[in-house]
């Protein structure tokens, strides 16, 4: 199993600019979401879903859309990135409620 | 609002002696609370758990405890080993309507000395 795995590792933006930030997994979990770590913030609840066709806001949704169309991807996307999404993104997953969530290696995204 | 508080943002202990790091919780609702490792450039891995039934759980040197009438959790960590520095993240896990969510706190990062 590859796990998790989170596609690019690397990416500039210019403020404005649009992209998505993909995520997939191959464990076959029901439950996936995105966090953004910042530092002194810790790690923050953009996104999750409970499975294929549902998702639900975190914390700090603003900025950001997702949707879940298969049980394996969990794409993140930016309609119009600006200098505060600067962060590094995780994408992780779990199989179910009491199960420990798996993360992923992280995107690093720099909006000038 | 920060539900999930980490009010200590380093802590640096001797090589062998106990580590402790506290967490504390404003939700009454979480109903599941989970310990994470972090090393730099990586993604946090799970450590070590607890049920809100439960008031401790332990995994070889690592010990969780739940006070839930003070809402605080702890991690104890002995003895401390130098590979054990990294970030500590706590993680609480709130169920509502039929689904659910997990919340982290800021994180403490742990120096073990040489």
């Amino acid at each position: 199993n590859a796990g998790v795995t989170q596609t690019p590792k690397f990416q500039v933006l210019k403020t404005g600019q649009s992209m998505t930030l993909q995520c997939a997994q191959d464990m076959n979990h029901e439950y996936m979401s995105w966090y953004r770590q910042d530092p002194g913030m810790g790690l923050r609840l953009i996104h999750y879903s409970v499975g294929a066709g549902i998702t639900d806001q975190g914390e700090v949704p603003n900025g950001y859309n997702v949707s879940r169309s298969t049980t394996e991807d969990f794409p993140l996307r930016l309609l119009s990135a600006a200098p505060s999404q600067t962060s590094v993104y995780f994408c992780a997953s779990t199989r179910g409620r009491d199960d420990t969530q798996y993360f992923g290696p992280g995107t690093r995204l720099t909006v000038l | 609002d920060q539900q999930v508080k980490q009010n200590s943002p380093s802590l640096s202990v001797q090589e062998g002696r106990i580590s402790i790091l506290n967490c504390d919780y404003t939700n009454s609702m979480f109903d599941y609370f989970l310990w994470y490792k972090k090393y730099p450039a990586e993604g946090p891995t799970f450590l070590i758990s607890i049920s809100s039934i439960k008031d401790k759980n332990e995994d070889g040197r690592f010990t969780v405890f739940l006070n839930k009438s003070a809402k605080h959790l702890s991690l104890h960590i002995v003895p401390s080993q130098p590979g054990d520095s990294a970030v500590y993240f706590c993680a609480a896990k709130a169920t509502t309507s039929g689904t659910y969510k997990y919340i982290f706190g800021t994180g403490t990062r742990l120096k073990v000395l040489a």
